[in-house]
């Protein structure tokens, strides 16, 4: 069965600084993994996927995940952290045959200025 | 870009009333919609797959005839929650595929329901 994990609940950054946001996968065959964020009582926005091709991915508000095969890994990362992106992160993959998304718990991510 | 509508995004309903939800895809058909369900401080727990034409596909531990999904067309499903109780009271999703290769899911605003 394809699932993702994200271990950390909430993550603290200091705005400026670097942030990532850990995900691990566990599929059979080749991954399609997402990252969405949600605002609070707002749905999913989609931020970038890897399907296959460059292991690093850029996506939108200048995030990027890496795609790292050999530790089952797609970690959300942001050079410089803002305030305004605190919010609530979910990693994904999709099942091939059914498009459904299983999400991971979510990481709520908190920007201190 | 993809844009998928909700409606509405909140409603307070009484304990024993039905209510339903809508979802429309603005720009773009879509032959399949998913609905979620999130709770407090939770991921989204997947409940059912709409499909155009057909009967939807409900999720193990789902009540078929308690969240009631019709996928009239190509552009619109709706969810009814049926004989609502406060339990039922939660954030519910829905989200729809482009059907482009790979695309990502579009979701809509979400619904927040409180049942009193």
């Amino acid at each position: 069965a394809q699932s993702v994990a994200q271990p950390e609940d909430q993550v603290n950054v200091a705005e400026g600084n670097p942030l990532t946001v850990k995900c691990t996968y566990s599929v059979s065959g080749n991954p399609y993994l997402f990252w969405y964020v949600q605002y609070p009582n707002r749905g999913l926005q989609f931020l970038l996927k890897y399907i296959t091709g460059d292991n690093l991915v850029k996506g939108s508000y200048g995030f990027e995940a890496e795609f790292n095969k050999s530790q089952t890994s797609f970690h959300l990362k942001k050079p410089s952290a803002l305030v305004s992106d605190s919010a609530l992160y979910f990693c994904a993959v999709r099942d091939h045959n059914t498009d459904k998304l299983i999400f991971g718990t979510g990481t709520r991510l908190q920007v201190f200025p | 870009g993809a844009v998928v509508s909700q409606h509405p995004s909140r409603v307070i309903c009484k304990s024993g009333t039905s209510v339903k939800i809508e979802c429309r895809s603005l720009d773009f058909q879509a032959t399949t919609m998913f609905w979620y369900r999130q709770f407090p401080k939770q991921s989204l727990m997947l409940m059912a797959t709409s499909n155009e034409g057909s009967k939807a596909t409900y999720e193990q531990g789902v009540e078929k005839d308690k969240f009631l999904i019709n996928h009239a067309s190509l552009t619109l499903s709706t969810l009814t929650v049926t004989s609502a109780h406060p339990e039922d009271s939660s954030f519910y999703i829905c989200s729809a595929p482009t059907g482009m290769y790979n695309s990502p899911l579009h979701f809509g605003n979400g619904t927040r329901l409180t049942v009193t």
